[in-house]
C-alpha cells in the first residue's frame, strides 16, 4: 500500500519560518507535490520535487531525499495569509501518474 | 476564466437518489482526474481519464459510482442509490500530457441526508 505521513496540525509566529515534514512509502515513485489548501477551497500547487536537493520559489522552499523517502516545505516570512492545509503528494509510477495524498498539515500562523 | 471549473458547487441530496457532477478541465489539458475529499484528509484518486479514454479506476469505487468524458473535453461523475457515506467533496483535476502539474477545480461539496 501507499502510506505518507506528516504532522497533523503546527502552529508558527507571524514573520517567522516553519518547516513542514512529510514521509513516505510508495510502491513507485514519480516525483513529489506540495499542494496549499484553504478552507472548503480547491489544493492550488506550489511546488514540485523529482530529483533530491532543494527547489526555492519565494517565500517558499521544498526538499527532497528520496533515498530516505523524506521531503520538507519550508516558509519564510509566514504571514497570516499562509495559514491553511498543506498537503503533501506522491506521484506514483503509473501510466496515470496519478498522486496519492497524505491527510495534509494544517498550520495556524499567529500574530 | 480559463481554470478548472465544476458544477454545482454544493448538493444536497436524499439517501438513495442519483446525483450527476460536472467537470470542465483546462481546455488544452488531456488529462483528468477525479477525488473524492472528506474533512481532514487528502484528496483519494477516483478514477483518470487520457482524452475520452477511462484508464484507471480506483478499486475503492463501488459499482454505484460511474464516469464518462464522452469527447474527451468535459467529464461526468454520477452516483446512483446515494448513501450517507459518500458525503464528501469531489475534487476535478487536469493536466496536460509532459507535465505532472495538476490544477483543481474548486470542487462539488455532496451531502447526503
Amino acid at each position: 500500500g501507499q502510506n505518507i505521513d506528516q504532522p497533523t496540525e503546527m502552529t508558527a509566529t507571524e514573520g517567522a519560518i516553519v518547516q513542514i515534514n512529510c514521509t513516505y512509502q510508495t510502491s513507485g515513485f514519480n516525483g513529489l507535490f506540495w499542494y496549499q489548501q484553504h478552507a472548503g477551497e480547491a489544493p492550488t500547487f506550489l511546488s514540485y520535487n523529482v530529483l533530491d536537493g532543494l527547489e526555492e520559489k519565494g517565500r517558499f522552499s521544498s526538499f527532497l531525499s528520496r533515498s530516505k523517502g523524506y521531503s520538507y516545505l519550508l516558509l519564510k516570512e509566514l504571514q497570516m495569509k499562509d495559514s491553511a492545509s498543506y498537503l503533501c503528494a506522491v506521484i506514483l509510477n503509473t501510466n496515470a501518474g496519478k498522486s496519492t495524498f497524505g491527510d495534509g498539515t494544517t498550520l495556524t500562523v499567529k500574530p | 476564466d480559463t481554470g478548472v471549473s465544476q458544477n454545482p458547487r454544493h448538493k444536497i441530496t436524499k439517501r438513495g437518489q442519483n446525483v450527476t457532477f460536472r467537470c470542465d478541465p483546462i481546455s488544452e489539458h488531456n488529462r483528468l482526474y477525479w477525488y473524492r475529499q472528506t474533512l481532514g484528509q487528502g484528496p483519494e484518486f477516483l478514477t483518470y481519464f487520457q482524452n475520452e479514454a477511462q484508464l484507471e479506476k480506483s478499486r475503492l469505487l463501488s459499482d454505484r459510482f460511474s464516469a464518462e468524458r464522452p469527447k474527451g473535453s468535459f467529464s461526468t461523475l454520477e452516483i446512483q442509490r446515494t448513501e450517507q457515506g459518500d458525503s464528501a467533496m469531489y475534487l476535478c483535476a487536469s493536466r496536460r500530457g509532459g507535465s505532472y502539474e495538476q490544477y483543481f477545480g474548486p470542487g462539488t461539496r455532496l451531502t447526503v441526508t
